[in-house]
């Protein structure tokens, strides 16, 4: 969706390494979200934040870490401690109670 | 347990003809359900949405119907193109109205092929 950029669009994750998936925004919604895909599934919640400074553990949180610091910004730290980090990352944002509209999402593999 | 199924991994549709995607749910809580369609390596689009007050929302070519007795929301595509060949996910939330907005509920998609 226009106005909603996450980066990078392809990661590779050594080992015991933590990475950071970027996911920034411009159309001023307060609540943004993280989800995950694997293949043949459904996204599942890892994150999310209806407002600044205040995050909240989704179905899969373990291993992974957030912070929303300003409302452009809801970076998320995959760590070593999770382990199977392959999949297909997703950031949304919402508007209220309208639906949530999606990013491009960041594909991160395991090298 | 999975809140939203749907039990159809793909459909295949001539150009021209209607696609319908079906979707169940569990959660008698869901009150605001939506479709989304994704392409390979793309994020998800918004379709379309209704909720729990309606039985049925039209946008242009698509239209859900909501039958909240059997639990059962579909998604009709008329007529459709070979442009809609895509996944197609169903997605729900409850505590819309009167509360804090519910975290969305993912089925598993279907993917739709659209044959011209």
């Amino acid at each position: 969706d226009g106005g909603i950029t996450q980066s990078p669009k392809y990661l590779f994750r050594k080992e015991g390494q933590n990475v950071t998936l970027s996911c920034e925004q411009n159309l001023n919604h307060d609540a943004m979200y993280w989800y995950r895909q694997d293949p043949g599934q459904g996204l599942r919640l890892i994150y999310y934040s209806q407002i600044v400074n205040d995050f909240q553990k989704g179905d899969i949180a373990e291993g992974y870490s957030v912070s929303r610091e300003k409302k452009e910004s809801f970076p998320l730290t995959v760590t070593s401690a999770q382990k199977n980090p392959t999949a297909f990352y997703l950031c949304a944002t919402q508007d209220g109670i309208g639906p949530q509209h999606f990013g491009d999402g960041t594909r991160l593999s395991i090298l | 347990d999975q809140q939203v199924k749907q039990n159809s991994p793909s459909l295949s549709v001539q150009e021209g003809r209607i696609s319908i995607l079906n979707c169940d749910y569990t959660n008698s809580m869901f009150d605001y359900f939506l479709w989304y369609k994704k392409y390979p390596a793309e994020g998800p689009t918004f379709l379309i949405s209704i909720s729990s007050i309606k039985d049925k929302n039209e946008d242009g070519r698509f239209t859900v119907f909501l039958n909240k007795s059997a639990k059962h929301l579909s998604l009709h595509i008329v007529p459709s193109q070979p442009g809609d060949s895509a996944v197609y996910f169903c997605a729900a939330s409850a505590k819309r109205y009167g509360g804090s907005q519910g975290n969305l509920i993912f089925g598993k998609g279907t993917k739709l092929s659209v044959k011209p």
